[in-house]
């Protein structure tokens, strides 16, 4: 089965500063990968996703990410935040044609002013 | 653009009572399932349904049922609920490529 790890609970960041959010997955074959991001009282948003072709995805809100597949990983970035980037992100995995996603527990991103 | 509600937001039951959570669609999706999400633990999913009267248990089904008797709605229901089912319980539907989220319902068992 797949499972997902986002390694950093709660990272903090000035407003205008880059951010990266890891995401390490476990899966044997060519997983699909998702971010979603939450924002308080909200339920949750699709960012970007990755099925196949091109490495580097870009998503809404200004986010990209990039999977890596000798490293198991699939990070979000962004290059200069904003502070309503302040949310909870999920990072997720999904095999094909199956209805199950596996999600992280969630990275806590706080901007600063 | 797909719209996902949920009947509450917030809701505070007594221990044993029985809960309803209800969650509709707009989009004719045939799929649509329940996690509930805790801190620390990010999404788990209790039910899956990919038809009207068709249901799969998902990793944590115990103390849940569900019902799926029309395609744009899917009930979760706990027969008698319990403090460790205090939760944020979050509904959705899903294309081939695609999950759309309801907004969730703050569940407090008391």
């Amino acid at each position: 089965a797949q499972s997902v790890t986002q390694p950093d609970i709660h990272i903090t960041v000035s407003e205008g500063a880059s951010l990266e959010l890891r995401c390490n997955y476990s899966y044997g074959a060519t997983p699909y990968l998702f971010w979603y991001v939450q924002s308080p009282g909200q339920g949750l948003q699709l960012l970007l996703k990755y099925f196949s072709g091109d490495t580097l995805v870009q998503g809404i809100k200004g986010f990209e990410a990039e999977f890596k597949r000798s490293q198991s990983s699939f990070n979000l970035r962004k290059p200069s935040v904003h502070w309503s980037d302040a949310a909870e992100y999920f990072c997720a995995v999904g095999v094909s044609n199956d209805y199950k996603l596996s999600f992280g527990a969630g990275t806590t991103v706080t901007v600063r002013a | 653009d797909v719209k996902v509600t949920q009947s509450s937001r917030y809701l505070v039951k007594r221990t044993g009572e029985k809960v309803f959570l209800e969650c509709v669609q707009d989009m004719d999706h045939e799929n649509m399932f329940w996690y509930r999400q805790d801190p620390g633990l990010g999404l788990r999913l209790i039910y899956f349904s990919y038809d009207v009267k068709m249901k799969e248990k998902g990793d944590i089904p115990e103390g849940y049922s569900v019902s799926r008797e029309k395609k744009e709605r899917f009930s979760l229901i706990l027969e008698s609920a319990s403090t460790n089912q205090t939760s944020m319980y979050l509904c959705g539907s899903k294309t081939y490529n695609e999950q759309f989220f309801g907004p969730g319902t703050r569940l407090t068992v008391l």
